[in-house]
């Protein structure tokens, strides 16, 4: 079983939706999470980052972490074309290896 | 905001020749800078942790002697793929943090082709 598992995809939605990406986890130790939105040939950006158990919002986007249920989700509201891209969710615990683990990455397309 | 630079953004060489890819922070201060490789369509394959100041620490199957790692100061970390090999070709991409366990910010990758 993976430390991290996110769902492929691909996604594909009509502009204007709600997207729901997910993540679930293994490693109770995982402290802080992120959520990065990587387009084809660049690296990853950084959209989200969090601690503590609940939701935190920017703009059109919304993070959701339940440490009870090892879950963590970002929600992309009024979705556009522009935000289609892979988007990642990655997590790392405050001791030990200092390397951030990944999901496998979810290939959205936002449909015009 | 947190800025990483990546140079080069592609660099195309001949097999047996060395390679530097160099990747800074620009606004910050980081302590620790991480390599990663990625394949088409795949996740982040991490490669090596450096601390500035001290020796990478190379995930299992990175060839430390072919990949090698050097984190001078606390704004530059490179990485130079010695003797390539077209199977080297792929799309190498560097991260910094700040301090340790907290958020990486990814530089804009590079594309190394091998020929």
């Amino acid at each position: 079983q993976k430390e991290v598992e996110q769902d492929p995809g691909p996604l594909s939605v009509p502009e204007g939706a709600i997207v729901s990406l997910n993540c679930t986890y293994s490693n109770s130790a995982f402290q802080y999470f992120m959520w990065y939105r990587q387009y084809s040939r660049k690296g990853p950006e950084l959209l989200m980052y969090t601690y503590s158990s609940g939701n935190k919002e920017d703009g059109r986007f919304t993070a959701q972490v339940d440490k009870s249920s090892k879950y963590i989700s970002l929600f992309i509201r009024d979705s556009q074309p522009s935000d289609s891209a892979t988007y990642l969710c990655a997590m790392i615990g405050i001791q030990g290896a200092q390397k951030l683990v990944f999901g496998q990455g979810t290939r959205l397309t936002i449909n015009p | 905001g947190a800025v990483v630079s990546q140079h080069p953004s592609w660099v195309i060489c001949k097999s047996g020749t060395s390679v530097k890819i160099e990747c800074r922070s620009l606004d910050f201060q980081a302590t620790t800078m991480f390599w990663y490789r990625q394949f088409p369509k795949q996740s982040l394959m991490l490669m090596a942790t450096s601390n500035e100041g001290s020796k990478a620490t190379y995930e299992q199957g990175v060839e430390k002697d072919k990949f090698l790692i050097n984190h001078a100061s606390l704004t530059l970390s490179t990485l130079t793929v010695t003797s390539a090999h077209p199977e080297d070709s792929s799309f190498y991409i560097c991260s910094a943090s700040r301090t340790p366990n907290t958020e990486a910010f990814f530089g804009q990758g590079t594309r190394l082709t091998v020929v």
